[in-house]
Order: structure tokens, then sequence, then C-alpha cells
């Protein structure tokens, strides 16, 4: 069966980092895009990355470049996103989520059932 | 405020016919980027329900199907059932600034 795993839920306090994993079964991994989209809590799906696994070609939304990392590591078929220091602002669940196709025009087919986020002093 | 455009809610009985509106630009639906679209149940991940404008996954009723037109696409949901009330994202590509996937702002379904 092809799915997205992700790691689990989050508490860390502001000015921490974090990183969350997507872990990819049942496909060649290295042959699909994966991207992060977050949803604040309350609010709608925004898109944050993509990242394709077999040469690390990443691209960043402008409103999240500088603000996160994403790695990939094929060899266990599993992406990242990392925080450096963090905001109560990146309070929100983070889906993973799997795409065919060119970095621009793929949907996302297979989601991860998403890693919660909880940042507070 | 999000390059593309959805209504925040619509609602329609049982049985009945709906549709949700996503409105673009020349820079994303437009310029031919795909529209693809997804449901999102109360409490669950996003699931692929409509991509390439019009297309369904295997396993996705045929109740389901979508259209696009100059820089506006649009999803239809006949014979509407409770389990139907979700929220639903259309998403595409924009040129703007360095090139960017775009969701709209999402549309609430409610079943009355």
């Amino acid at each position: 069966e092809v799915q997205l795993v992700q790691s689990g839920a989050e508490v860390k306090k502001p000015g921490e980092s974090l990183q969350i994993s997507c872990k990819g079964y049942g496909y060649n991994f290295a042959t699909y895009w994966i991207g992060w989209v977050r949803q604040m809590p309350g609010e709608g799906l925004e898109w944050m990355s993509l990242i394709y696994p077999g040469d690390s070609d990443t691209r960043y939304s402008p409103s999240f470049e500088g603000q996160v990392t994403m790695s990939v590591d094929k060899s266990i078929t599993t992406a990242y996103l990392q925080w450096s220091s963090l905001k109560t602002s990146d309070t929100a669940i983070y889906f993973c989520a799997r795409s065919g196709g060119n970095p621009r025009g793929g949907a996302f087919d297979v989601w991860g059932q998403g890693t919660m986020v909880t940042v507070s002093s | 405020q999000s390059l593309l455009t959805q209504p925040p809610s619509v609602s329609g009985a049982p049985g009945q016919r709906v549709t949700i509106s996503c409105a673009g630009s020349s820079s994303n639906i437009g310029a031919g980027y795909d529209v693809h679209w997804y449901q999102q149940l109360p409490g669950t991940a996003p699931k692929l329900l409509i991509y390439a404008d019009n297309n369904r996954p295997s396993g996705v009723p045929a109740r389901f199907s979508a259209s696009k037109s100059g820089t506006s696409a649009s999803l239809a949901i006949t014979g509407l059932q409770a389990e139907d009330e979700a929220d639903y994202y259309c998403q595409s590509y924009d040129t703007s600034l360095s090139g960017q996937r775009v969701f709209g702002g999402g549309t609430k379904l409610t079943v009355l």
C-alpha cells in the first residue's frame, strides 16, 4: 500500500529547534516530489515547499523561504521539515504529500496523517 | 489573501446539486495550469478528489465533477449526501514571484 507516515505530535517552546519527518512506503520514493502543507488552527491549507528525492531539487513558497528547511534521505525514504528557531505562530498541523509530474503541475495524490506542532511558552 | 478565491461556505439539501467556484487570474488558472480539488473531512488529512482539471482518481464517485474555463474553475457535487459535508480546496500553480503552488482559501460545505 502506498502511504506516507509522519512523525508524532510535538510541543516546543519559542526559540527551540525542531525536525519532523515523513516516511514513504510502497512506491519508488525517489521519483515523486514530496511537499509540505501547513494548516493553522481553524484555517485553510498553505503550500510550503517541495523536494524531489531523486536529486534533492527543492522549491519553497515565498512565504516560507528562509523560515524552514526541507531535506530528504532517499536511502530511508524519508523527507524532513526543519525549524531552527520556532515561533508561536508556527503552531499548526503540517502535512506531507506526494506529487507526481513536474514541480508546477502535479496533484498531491497521497497524504500523510499530519503532525501537530504546538509552540508555547 | 489567497491567489485563488473560493466562497467561504455553500450549502445544500440531500440529493441536491451544489457547485464550488475557484476564481484565479492570468498568472495561474488563466495561464493554463492544472487545477486540482481536495476534500478534507473534519479532523482528517485532505484527500485528492479531482486532478488535472476534471479527472477523478480511482474510488472517487462520479457524483463529483469539475470544469475549468478562462481564469476560473468549479467543482460540482450532485446527489448530495450527508457524508459530503467537508471542506473543499482548489489548488493550482501561480507564476507570480518565483512561482509557487497555491491553494484556494477553502469552502465549507454544509449538508442541510
